[in-house]
């Protein structure tokens, strides 16, 4: 069974720009978390989806908005970005939402230049 | 609100000797507890999660943790470490409600050496 693949791997974007990530969750799994990590902050709550519908959601700003398809693949948007932006963007797969057997991706590194 | 509290930032250690990781959190309401482990350029894998039941949690790749509710902690141990277990661990809490909605230590950087 696939794990929980996010694309891309690596991305760099300038001050302003916006970014989309995309996040596959594991086969047969409907909900979709995602953790922003950086060394000053650590690891912190974005959102979670669960069929197609926002469940949870952290403490960030309005540029930060995610989506959720029928296929449960989860795109997660930065709008406006700023340097304090750069991070590991992790996502995260559940069978069920609110769920605590999750398991995450390998995260997508997005540098802001 | 929840956080936790990884005391140690670094912890060194020798080959087959034993090791614990602290961790300590405070919460207002019923909270599960979790340890993850973080390989470099990885995510994050579930070592162990403690939701209710037994205060002693068995996990993955030989480790164990002991939740006191008293104290509130949350010790993660290892009775002989691997330098295959060298990596970042986070300790992690959540409300029961809201399992995938985690609040994260800083972690520690476990170091094992020959």
């Amino acid at each position: 069974k696939a794990g929980v693949t996010q694309t891309p791997r690596y991305l760099i974007k300038t001050r302003g720009q916006q970014v989309t990530l995309s996040c596959s969750p594991i086969s047969g799994h409907r909900s979709v978390s995602w953790y922003q990590q950086t060394p000053g902050q650590g690891l912190q709550f974005l959102f979670e989806y669960f069929s197609e519908t926002q469940r949870n959601k952290g403490n960030f700003p309005g540029r930060f908005s995610g989506r959720q398809f029928s296929n449960s693949r989860s795109e997660m948007n930065v709008s406006t970005l700023e340097l304090g932006d750069s991070a590991l963007y992790l996502c995260a797969s559940s069978y069920r939402a609110s769920n605590e057997k999750l398991f995450f991706g390998s995260g997508t590194q997005l540098s802001v230049l | 609100a929840q956080s936790v509290t990884q005391l140690d930032s670094q912890v060194p250690v020798f080959e087959e000797a034993p090791v614990e990781l602290r961790c300590n959190y405070s919460s207002s309401v019923s909270v599960y507890l979790f340890w993850y482990v973080q390989y470099p350029n990885q995510g994050l894998q579930l070592l162990l999660k403690y939701l209710s039941g037994s205060t002693l949690v068995k996990g993955i790749n030989g480790f164990e943790a002991e939740f006191n509710k008293s104290q509130t902690s949350f010790h993660l141990r290892k009775p002989s470490v691997h330098i295959s277990d060298t990596a970042e661990y986070f300790c992690a809490v959540s409300e029961t409600g809201t399992a995938s909605k985690l609040t994260f230590g800083t972690g520690t950087r476990l170091q094992v050496t020959l």
